[in-house]
């Protein structure tokens, strides 16, 4: 069936250094991804997001590489702060199907 | 405000009854989504709504739990006889549908419903 997977269920890095999360996904049909953050007692939160015709996209401190040959995704975040403590979901969707199947997710420390 | 919201944020009940979950969606977003979350889990798809028609349902979505958008814009999640596998948090989510495709869906801050 469907699913989308992370390799890491916890990642620990130190204050102002770069973290990279990667996911893996199943479905070949999958066309849309996403990434969000979730900070404990709260819903996900949009980071990112890219469509199957790309394979980077860039915001603000944050980079998703998308490997359509591999099924691979990766969320990098740079200069990494405090605030981004949280567990980190991707999330893939097949245009027509409009749901988002998510991952397991992966917790995210930053070390002082 | 102008996220999406959800209420009651926490719902405590006893095995058996019968609870209702509300959700306003931001409000030009025509699409509605729910969404289960079990501790230390992503969130699991149950149900969507485009405007005020339930266009797809999952099979977690058993014949205990109804959803309804009557109007197209706030919508109401019931669970009858709830059970303790029933506890969980129940997302919301909305998002603008537009030709292009899919879009950004934004979650509101979820109920946690705990079964004792």
């Amino acid at each position: 069936g469907e699913s989308v997977g992370l390799h890491l269920p916890t990642l620990s890095v130190q204050e102002g250094d770069n973290s990279i999360i990667n996911c893996a996904y199943s479905n070949s049909a999958s066309d849309y991804f996403i990434w969000y953050k979730q900070e404990s007692g709260k819903g996900p939160q949009f980071i990112i997001d890219i469509r199957s015709n790309m394979d980077k996209r860039q915001g603000q401190r944050v980079t998703v590489l998308l490997n359509k040959t591999v099924k691979h995704l990766s969320l990098q975040i740079a200069a990494t702060q405090p605030g981004d403590s949280a567990v980190y979901f991707c999330a893939d969707a097949v245009q027509g199907a409009q749901k988002l199947v998510f991952g397991q997710g992966t917790r995210l420390t930053i070390n002082p | 405000d102008t996220g999406v919201s959800q209420n009651p944020r926490h719902k405590i009940t006893k095995r058996g009854q019968n609870v209702t979950f509300r959700c306003d969606p931001i409000s030009e977003h025509n699409r509605l989504y729910w969404y289960r979350q079990t501790l230390g889990q992503g969130p699991e798809f149950l149900t969507y709504f485009q405007n005020e028609a339930q266009l797809e349902k999952s099979r977690l979505l058993s014949d205990r739990f109804s959803a309804e958008r009557p109007k197209g814009s706030f919508s109401t999640l019931e669970i009858q006889r709830t059970e303790q596998g029933d506890s969980a948090m129940y997302l919301c989510a909305s998002s603008l549908h537009e030709t292009s495709g899919l879009n950004e869906q934004f979650f509101g801050p979820g109920t946690r419903l705990t079964v004792l």
